[in-house]
């Protein structure tokens, strides 16, 4: 079945860093990507999505870019904030119709003051 | 206002007992979702419902069933529950295949 892979478990950063996120994906049709991100205590909240290969999708300073080649939409932001601190999750659709999403196991981001 | 909502929030209950956790919407979302949530595991698939009456099972739906009888309202059922059922339920709403809107969650508990 398909399936998506995050990288790291936990990541944690200075405030002003570069902030990474790796997601790998692995799926037999042509899936949407997403982004997710989930504060304490709340449900997860759509941070953005793509649809397709090479696009970007960005929202509140984050941005990933859909690698159908590479099977990748890896996250990043330029300077991180104390704020940004979550938990971070890919996720894809697989546009057939179905409406199923898989998520990856998430990245918790510690972001120090 | 867009919302999906949880009752209720936290949950005990001993093993063997029956238990319902209940889900609303107010966008008038066709499909709707339960998931839980395990530290390492991310989220995973329980159920799927496409509209009333009209669910399909996702990845890991032994010891659960579902009811949908208004699009607004989508109910999780324990018959019997487990102590391995101890998590985080997170019910979702989206249109087909867009964002998906996220509850509060329920932590359940089971003795």
């Amino acid at each position: 079945g398909d399936s998506v892979t995050q990288t790291e478990g936990q990541v944690a950063l200075s405030e002003e860093d570069f902030l990474t996120i790796h997601c790998n994906y692995s799926a037999s049709g042509y899936p949407a990507l997403f982004w997710y991100v989930q504060y304490p205590g709340e449900g997860p909240q759509f941070l953005f999505r793509a649809s397709r290969d090479k696009e970007k999708g960005s929202s509140r300073g984050f941005e990933a870019t859909y690698n159908k080649e590479a099977t990748s939409f890896h996250l990043q932001k330029a300077s991180v904030q104390e704020s940004d601190s979550a938990v971070y999750y890919c996720a894809l659709s697989d546009q057939t119709g179905n409406y199923k999403y898989v998520f990856g196991a998430g990245t918790r981001l510690k972001v120090i003051a | 206002d867009m919302k999906v909502t949880q009752m209720p929030r936290y949950l005990i209950k001993r093993m063997g007992e029956n238990v319902l956790l209940e889900c609303g919407q107010d966008m008038s979302h066709e499909t709707m979702y339960w998931y839980r949530q395990d530290p390492g595991l991310g989220l995973q698939l329980i159920y799927i419902s496409y509209d009333v009456d009209s669910n399909s099972e996702g990845d890991i739906p032994k010891g659960y069933r579902v009811s949908r009888k208004k699009r607004e309202h989508f109910s999780l059922i324990l018959d019997s529950a487990k102590t391995n059922q101890t998590s985080v339920y997170f019910c979702a709403s989206s249109l087909s295949s867009y964002e998906q809107y996220f509850g509060p969650g329920t932590r359940l508990t089971v003795l």
